[in-house]
Formats: structure tokens, sequence, C-alpha cells
């Protein structure tokens, strides 16, 4: 497709168990972006990659949160032991440059019970 | 001090009045200023950039700019239905990632 595509767009999970995000960027951008979004607030960013380096994983909020995007294209969000405070909107966003505009897939809506 | 400051609102514009929406910002070293409309349930969309100090138009938008001031605006003209949204500012730091404010909630009054 056109546009960044993220899967599961809802994903329902038990307390203590392990989820997977995937995102398939823009062919061709190398700047992929991780947010969290919670409701009412605006998207606060997780991890950044270009290509298949993680350059700046400062937002991740705890060690249970890990990010790989290994061959510089689709990448994954993968959150451990998961807790009620992690259910959020995740988003992922796509740049074909570094500062550049990003364009977002639709999200993943997970919600910890 | 939080890095991307908005008015929350929510901001009531009668339709056809300008909607005017202000940001202000903390990182000196921001070069790029992007503006997104999110609608409810959907993911931002990029409505507006904008690089340099001063006015940047299009169509019923029009960005400004105040480096100096480190402040960033947006005003819709003409105001539609549609346009009744949460508009979030994001400068794009030093580092090039984007920071997002809170948003600020707009709806347009028929």
């Amino acid at each position: 497709g056109a546009g960044v595509s993220q899967s599961p767009r809802y994903k329902v999970a038990k307390r203590g168990q392990d989820v997977a995000l995937r995102c398939d960027p823009i062919s061709g951008h190398v700047s992929l972006f991780w947010y969290q979004q919670a409701l009412g607030q605006g998207p606060e960013f997780l991890t950044y990659f270009q290509n298949e380096a993680q350059l700046d994983k400062s937002g991740l909020p705890s060690d249970r949160f890990f990010a790989e995007r290994p061959e510089g294209s689709v990448s994954t969000l993968k959150i451990q032991r998961t807790q009620q405070e992690d259910s959020a909107v995740y988003l992922c966003a796509s740049s074909p440059f570094r500062g550049g505009e990003l364009f977002f897939g639709e999200g993943s809506r997970l919600t910890v019970l | 001090q939080k890095e991307v400051e908005q008015n929350s609102g929510p901001l009531s514009v009668p339709e056809g009045a300008i909607a005017s929406l202000n940001c202000t910002y903390s990182d000196r070293g921001s070069q790029s200023f992007f503006w997104y409309r999110q609608y409810s349930g959907k993911s931002p969309e990029l409505i507006m950039s904008i690089y340099s100090n001063g006015d940047k138009e299009d169509g019923r938008f029009t960005a400004q700019l105040n480096k100096a001031s480190q402040y960033v605006s947006l005003l819709i003209r003409d105001s539609q239905p549609s346009d009744s949204a949460t508009y979030l500012c994001a400068p794009a730091g030093g580092n090039e990632k984007l920071t997002f404010g809170t948003g600020t909630r707009l709806t347009i009054i028929p």
C-alpha cells in the first residue's frame, strides 16, 4: 500500500501477557518513529530509527518495552508483561528524511485488562 | 515547563469565522515546525509545515512562526464544520525528533 500500515489495529491483552505491534512504513522512508498516545493527550515519543539503527530510545517507559527494525524496513514494538497503564494507542510514523514531516499509520489500540 | 504548550481548549468558533491556534515551544534549536490535525479516533495528518520566520499560507490555512519568541500559530479562515478536530503543534528539535503538544480541540459551530 501507499501509506504506513500497522497491525493489529486492536489488541486486547490480559495483564502480564506479551504483545507485539508491527509497523510497515512507506517504501523508501528511512526514518521510523513510534509514539504512544493516551486518551486526550498528544502523541508521546517512544523511539526512533534511522534505517536499521535505533538512534533514540529515550521515550521507552520501561525495560518492558523493546523495539527493533532489523532490515531497515518493517519495525516491531514489543511490550513484555503488559500492565494496565500500557493501554493506549501506539502510533507508527515514517519520514523520507531526518527532520522531515511524519506520515502516520492508523495506530494500534492496546487495551490491557 | 513543558516542551510544547498549547491551549487545550475547547475552542469554539462560529462557521465562517477565523480560528486562531497558538503554540509555544522551549527548544531554541528547533528548525522545523508542523501542524497536524487529528479527528477523533483517527491518526494525525499533516496540514502545514513552516521552516522560516514569518507567514506561510496554504488555502484557508496560514502558519506563523516567530523563532525569537519561540511561538508558532495556525490561522484557519472561513472555518467549516469539517475543521472541527484537535490540532497538534509539533516542533522538530535539534535532534530532529518531533515533540507534540497536547493539542487544541477546535469546534466549529454551524
